[in-house]
């Protein structure tokens, strides 16, 4: 079920800066999700955007889908300490869901 | 809402051990998912049911492993007998269909269980 791809596979940026993280999949999708990881714990949904929707904003996330190209983006704008986590992206058909390998994030205080 | 429950969150076991792992998806939601993750493959599906049944299996590694649900509020995913190779996080995730998200599947994780088969 992991036919996503994500990159970057990590990224270590300072407390205050904006973190990046990119998502491409394969098949067509209805709708795009991204979820986030801490050490030992399950994953949480962060934000879902429909396949005919080009942005989204929740808090300080920022979500951006390009279905042309078969990519996602998720930003988080002014990091803090406490977004140090692995991202998953999981693109969505129908009931299923395929996830990208994720993205280690590290914010450096 | 206590969340999705899972038990035990750790456990070791010897080679040829019968683990059992259990989970208690939240109340109301009509879909489980078993995950298995791993450092070296990531998050896999293994199984996953609707309103009790049994719906895709197809992730299931091999025979040593199943997984039932005999109610809308309780599953389990059996290995017996467990190898070194199965050692691994396994999650329990549920969803409801299109509820808050019309037409898309969103989950609530489990805090996993941890398995170490020595």
């Amino acid at each position: 079920s992991q036919q996503g791809e994500e990159d970057p596979q990590a990224l270590s940026i300072q407390e205050g800066e904006n973190a990046t993280m990119n998502c491409s999949y394969k098949t067509s999708i209805n709708n795009l999700q991204w979820y986030r990881q801490n050490s030992g714990r399950g994953l949480v949904h962060l934000i879902l955007i429909r396949s005919n929707e080009r942005e989204k904003h929740s808090g300080r996330l920022r979500v951006t889908l390009d279905t042309s190209k078969k990519s996602s983006s998720l930003l988080i704008t002014a990091s803090r300490a406490a977004d140090t986590a692995s991202y998953f992206c999981a693109s969505g058909s129908n009931y299923q869901l395929i996830w990208g390998a994720g993205t280690k994030l590290i914010i450096k205080p | 809402d206590a969340g999705v429950i899972q038990s035990p969150r750790h456990e070791v076991t010897e080679m040829g051990q019968e683990v059992t792992l259990r989970c208690k998806p939240i109340s109301g939601h009509d879909y489980l998912f078993w995950y298995r993750q791993t450092m070296m493959r990531g998050l896999e599906l293994l199984i996953y049911f609707n309103n009790n049944v049994p719906i895709d299996d197809s992730g299931m590694p091999e025979d040593r492993f199943s997984a039932k649900m005999p109610n809308a509020s309780f599953s389990t995913l059996k290995i017996q007998p467990s190898e070194p190779r199965d050692s691994a996080v396994y999650f329990c995730a549920s969803s409801t269909w299109g509820r808050g998200y019309s037409g898309a599947n969103v989950l609530t994780f489990g805090a996993g269980s941890r398995l170490t088969v020595l």
